[in-house]
């Protein structure tokens, strides 16, 4: 695709519940990388893939996140049992390899009521 | 850990003034520095990259300079417009995953 796309734009889930966040890179995109944006701060490193390879987990703030890209593609996020806390901007971006320009998504907007 | 400041965390200034704003991160063992603008309720947008080799990079208006042993980079923005007016952030990438950090920002309005 032209750029990298994520769904939905805006959730809002009762607290408890599971969600589950969607990024497609940039077609060809080796590197995948999801980060959270809280309001009024800069976005915060969740996690990394190489290809379908999850490298680096060290961001995610509890065992409660999980991401997944099986195909080395199209990667998902999921949230289980949110929490207020969990609200926030999730950001996927996408590179051509490692070092190299990072291109993101318009991010997803979660909110946790 | 790698931590960055952003220097003014907001700026305010009358259309076609030229100006610069500043990034300091602590660990200076960087791949390289990437620029980003961010408006309102949207995604982040590539500026700049400058390798970790490279002392500046230009794009239109915009030149961003990288001092890699002191810590420090810049962005300068020549005849600033309207349209610059969002919010700024650099971020050096790191580490074996070549993660970035961000500051919190700078937050530019250009007036008419």
């Amino acid at each position: 695709g032209a750029g990298v796309s994520q769904s939905p734009r805006y959730k809002v889930a009762k607290r408890g519940q599971d969600v589950a966040l969607r990024c497609d890179p940039i077609s060809g995109h080796v590197s995948l990388f999801w980060y959270q944006q809280a309001l009024g701060q800069g976005p915060e490193f969740l996690t990394y893939f190489q290809n379908e390879a999850q490298l680096d987990k060290s961001g995610l703030p509890s065992d409660r996140f999980f991401a997944e890209r099986p195909e080395g593609s199209v990667s998902t996020l999921k949230i289980q049992r949110t929490q207020q806390e969990d609200s926030a901007v999730y950001l996927c971006a996408s590179s051509l390899r490692l070092n190299t320009e990072a291109f993101f998504g318009q991010g997803t907007r979660l909110t946790v009521v | 850990k790698q931590e960055v400041t952003q220097i003014p965390a907001a700026l305010s200034v009358p259309e076609g003034e030229n100006l610069v704003l500043n990034c300091s991160f602590t660990d200076s063992a960087i791949y390289n520095l990437q620029w980003f603008r961010q408006d309102p309720g949207k995604g982040l947008t590539s500026l700049l990259l400058i390798q970790s080799s490279q002392r500046e990079q230009t794009s239109g208006r915009l030149n961003a300079s990288l001092d890699k042993s002191s810590g420090r980079s810049t962005l300068y923005i020549a005849a600033s417009q309207p349209g610059d007016s969002a919010t700024y952030l650099c971020a050096p990438e790191t580490g074996t995953a070549s993660k970035l950090t961000f500051g919190t920002g700078t937050r530019l309005q250009v007036t008419l």
